[in-house]
């Protein structure tokens, strides 16, 4: 599976929109971008994902370049419980196919 | 939603002892499970692949006699942390696939082991 870069840390204030960036630039055709979120010892939440088109949920909307060598996930109005670690994931879907976690990006949502 | 139930949330254990971990999917059949492993302050490691009627798939540098996984039913995978030690203390989470090759997968609340 393609490695993925994000930055270690960021703040956003409360209310504002979050933009968390992925780079992803040996991503193959067949590997879709994956984001999950961790609150401190919890267990990972999905949040979205997609191929190629840009999506949106009740959570969350991807921003997917068009050579999808980087990606974009927002976060539209950020809460406190917005708080957590977002992992960026690139992976073939195949059923039985792993995840396989980077180091993240530890977002802080500022009152 | 589909829920992955892990049980216990938390446990302390001797040194020598065995532990064992249970992933159930609630609402949904799971051939596949993978379990992780989390350090404080560390991104989650894959530690192995479960799958319902035969051997767990063991990432490279996981002891499997030492982390016995067992998936004998589509609902239930079991991790057992045999004769543990303080450097098994960890955070401990499973996952299952939704459904759909493309869909995410869901994850277990966790199992915060302590050796002491």
């Amino acid at each position: 599976d393609a490695k993925t870069t994000q930055p270690p840390s960021m703040d956003c204030a409360e209310g504002r929109a979050a933009n968390l960036p992925c780079n992803h630039s040996t991503i193959s055709g067949n590997e879709y971008v994956y984001w999950y979120r961790q609150i401190h010892s919890q267990g990972p939440q999905y949040i979205i994902h997609g191929l190629k088109n840009n999506e949106t949920n009740e959570m969350a909307s991807l921003i997917i370049t068009e050579d999808r060598k980087s990606s974009t996930l927002i976060l539209p109005h950020a809460t406190l419980r917005d708080t957590a670690v977002y992992y960026c994931i690139v992976r073939v879907a195949n059923t039985g196919n792993q995840f396989y976690f980077g180091t993240g990006t530890s977002l802080t949502v500022i009152p | 939603g589909a829920v992955v139930s892990q049980h216990p949330s938390r446990v302390i254990c001797k040194s020598g002892t065995s532990v064992k971990i249970e992933c159930r999917s609630l609402d949904f059949q799971a051939t596949t499970m993978f379990w992780y492993r989390q350090f404080p302050k560390q991104s989650l490691m894959l530690m192995a692949t479960s799958n319902e009627g035969s051997k767990a798939t063991y990432e490279q540098g996981v002891e499997k006699d030492k982390f016995l996984i067992n998936h004998a039913s589509l609902t239930l995978s079991t991790l057992t942390v045999t004769s543990a030690h303080p450097e098994d203390s960890s955070f401990y989470i499973c996952s299952a696939s939704l459904g759909p090759s493309d869909y995410g997968y869901t994850f277990g609340s966790g199992t915060r082991l302590t050796v002491v």
